[in-house]
Order: C-alpha cells, then structure tokens, then sequence
C-alpha cells in the first residue's frame, strides 16, 4: 500500500525556518517524481514545488521563489521542504503528493499525504 | 489559470451535478479532478481530462478538451459530499482551480 507521511510541521515566528520531511513506503521511491501542495485552511489547493525522479527541479510558484528549496534522498525514502524566510501567508497544510508517472513527468497527483500543518505568526 | 463554476452548490442523494472548469488557454487533455475531505488525503478522481482512477466509482465521470472540462457525478452519494479540484498538468507552475463545494440540500 502506497502510504506518505509528512512531519515537520509546527508553529514558528515570522522570518523563521522550517524543514519538512515525507517518509514514502509501498512504492519504490526513486522512480517517481514528487511534489508538495499546501491548502490554507479553508482555502484552495496551491502546488508549491516538484523534483523529478532523478533529482531534477520541476520549477516553483513564485511566492517561495528563493525562499524554498526542495530535496529528496532515495535512500531514505524520503522528500523534503526547506522553508526560510518563511511568513504569515505561508501558513497552511502541506501536502506531500507522488507524481502518477513512472521514471517521467506527468504533472498530476496520484497519491497524496495527509499534510502537516505550519503556521507562521508571532 | 483555471476557473470552477459553481463555486457551491447544493444537491440531494440521486442527483445528477456537473462541475465545470475552464483554462485561460488551451491546455489539450492535461486536465485532472481531485476530491478533498477535511482531514484526510486528497484523492485523485480523473486524468487527462476523461480517465477514471483505478478504484474510483463509475459514477464520476470527466469530458472536455482544450480550454473547457466538465467532471459529472451521475447520482450523488453520501460520501460525495466534499470539496472538488480541478488542476492542469500542462506546464508548470501547476495550477489549480479555486475548487467547488459540493452541499447536501
């Protein structure tokens, strides 16, 4: 069973750093792409970030530009999401998602996390 | 940019709802819908504009190409009631639309 879990998340002031961390399990991970999508409570979906399968940037939305960075180790199964200079409006869950494509790019999401919450406030 | 019609809408157990989206340019098929419950993973519907999910119902169904799309469920559910995305696989930075909430009457 496909299964995404992310941690990281919690509350920090504006400013500040967070990094998050989505731990795969039931697919093999270096063959997928990878992506995070964050919600504002109450609020649309927003893609934020996306990594190809072998390592390769798939580009951001411009609000993080600069201030997010994202990352993946194989070994670990895992994908992550460095945030810095982080503030107010980046408050929301953050979804991570699996790319539907096999060692390819589709731009849609398979298999979703069920997020971590940040919030940004002093 | 994608934009959802209605933004809510209200519906009983039975009904037939379409939920449509449309794109600031032509997009081909590279258009998706997703389900999101409070709480819980969102969950992928349809790709590439028509293409049902492995495990996702029958009753869910997708049309459209270009720059207008439609995702018809043909009699409503109980567990249907949720919140609808559409999303655009085409180029990046993906975009999503602002999403339809689906409401028992």
């Amino acid at each position: 069973e496909v299964q995404l879990v992310e941690s990281g998340g919690g509350l920090v002031q504006p400013g500040g750093s967070l990094r998050l961390a989505c731990v795969a399990t039931g697919f093999n991970f270096g063959d997928y792409a990878m992506h995070w999508v964050r919600q504002v409570p109450g609020k649309g979906l927003e893609w934020v970030s996306g990594i190809s399968w072998n390592n390769g940037f798939l580009g951001n939305t411009d609000s993080v530009e600069g201030r997010f960075s994202i990352s993946r180790d194989d070994r670990k199964n895992s994908l992550y999401l460095s945030m810095n200079s982080l503030r107010p409006d980046d408050t929301a869950f953050y979804y991570c998602a699996r790319d539907q494509r096999v060692r390819g790019v589709s731009l849609l999401f398979d298999y979703w996390g069920q997020g971590t919450l940040v919030t940004v406030s002093s | 940019q994608m934009t959802q019609s209605p933004s809510s809408l209200s519906a009983s157990i039975g009904d037939r709802v379409t939920i449509t989206c449309r794109a600031s340019q032509g997009i081909a098929n590279y258009l998706n819908w997703y389900q999101v419950k409070a709480g819980k993973a969102p969950k992928l519907l349809i790709y590439d504009a028509s293409t049902l999910q492995s495990g996702v119902p029958s009753r869910f169904s997708g049309s459209g190409s270009g720059t207008d799309f439609a995702l018809t469920i043909s009699s409503l559910q109980p567990e249907d009631f949720s919140t609808y995305y559409c999303q655009q696989s085409d180029i990046t930075p993906i975009t999503f639309g602002q999403g339809t909430r689906l409401e028992i009457k």
